[in-house]
């Protein structure tokens, strides 16, 4: 069946715009996780949602970032005011549901901002 | 403060060598450990995942084993081909529902 699906693949945006960002789970799973890999950092969590609720975001870096989900399936993040220490790969995962399950990670999009 | 170490950071071997990578963590407080395998600009693609009651997982040639007590899990490949270079990654899943990786070590399978 289908995998998780990320939109777009690559973003190159200018430092101070807005972007958004997509993730499509795979069918019939209930929890949706976000995370960044970037060059220095290595990969980290930002939000997880469980079903339309995110009950943990203690991972998003500013108040520039923030995501939300909708009917259960596909959630986006937006992060406002660009800079560039924003670039990096974000990468969604999702699973059937909490703590026991296996995540199933998208193919990511990178992020580049000028 | 959850810790994910993974070493060594590189390796290289000939094809054919048996080998082992290794994973450690700080907090014995854990659900569940994941082994990922990452190719160049792609995703994570899921390899074995070991819940805290079990010891180990197998999936063909590979093999993961966890000792909670010690804080440690092994990922064992068998019989390494070219095709298994790329950069694996453990992630330990503990008091929350967050994943916490390891830096992942880059493996490299010479013909």
């Amino acid at each position: 069946g289908a995998g998780v699906s990320q939109s777009p693949s690559n973003k190159v945006t200018e430092k101070g715009k807005d972007v958004e960002l997509r993730c499509d789970p795979i069918s019939g799973h209930t929890a949706l996780y976000w995370y960044r890999q970037s060059l220095g950092q290595g990969l980290e969590f930002l939000i997880y949602f469980q079903g339309n609720s995110a009950p943990d975001k203690s991972g998003l870096p500013s108040d520039r970032f923030s995501a939300e989900r909708t009917g259960g399936s596909v959630s986006t993040l937006t992060i406002q005011r660009t800079q560039q220490e924003d670039s990096a790969v974000y990468l969604c995962a999702s699973s059937l549901g909490l703590t026991s399950y296996e995540q199933y990670f998208g193919p990511g999009t990178r992020l580049t901002v000028t | 403060k959850q810790e994910v170490t993974q070493i060594p950071a590189a390796l290289s071997v000939p094809e054919g060598e048996n080998l082992v990578l290794n994973c450690s963590f700080t907090d014995s407080a854990i659900y569940n450990l994941q082994w990922f395998r990452q190719d160049p600009g792609k995703g994570l693609t899921s390899l074995l995942l070991i819940q805290s009651s079990q010891r180990e997982q197998t999936s063909g040639r590979l093999n993961a084993s966890l000792d909670k007590s010690s804080g440690r899990s092994t990922l064992y490949i068998a019989a390494s081909q070219p095709g298994d270079s790329a950069t694996y990654l453990c992630a330990r899943r503990g008091g929350s529902e967050k994943l916490v990786f390891g830096k992942g070590t880059k493996l490299t399978v010479n013909p």
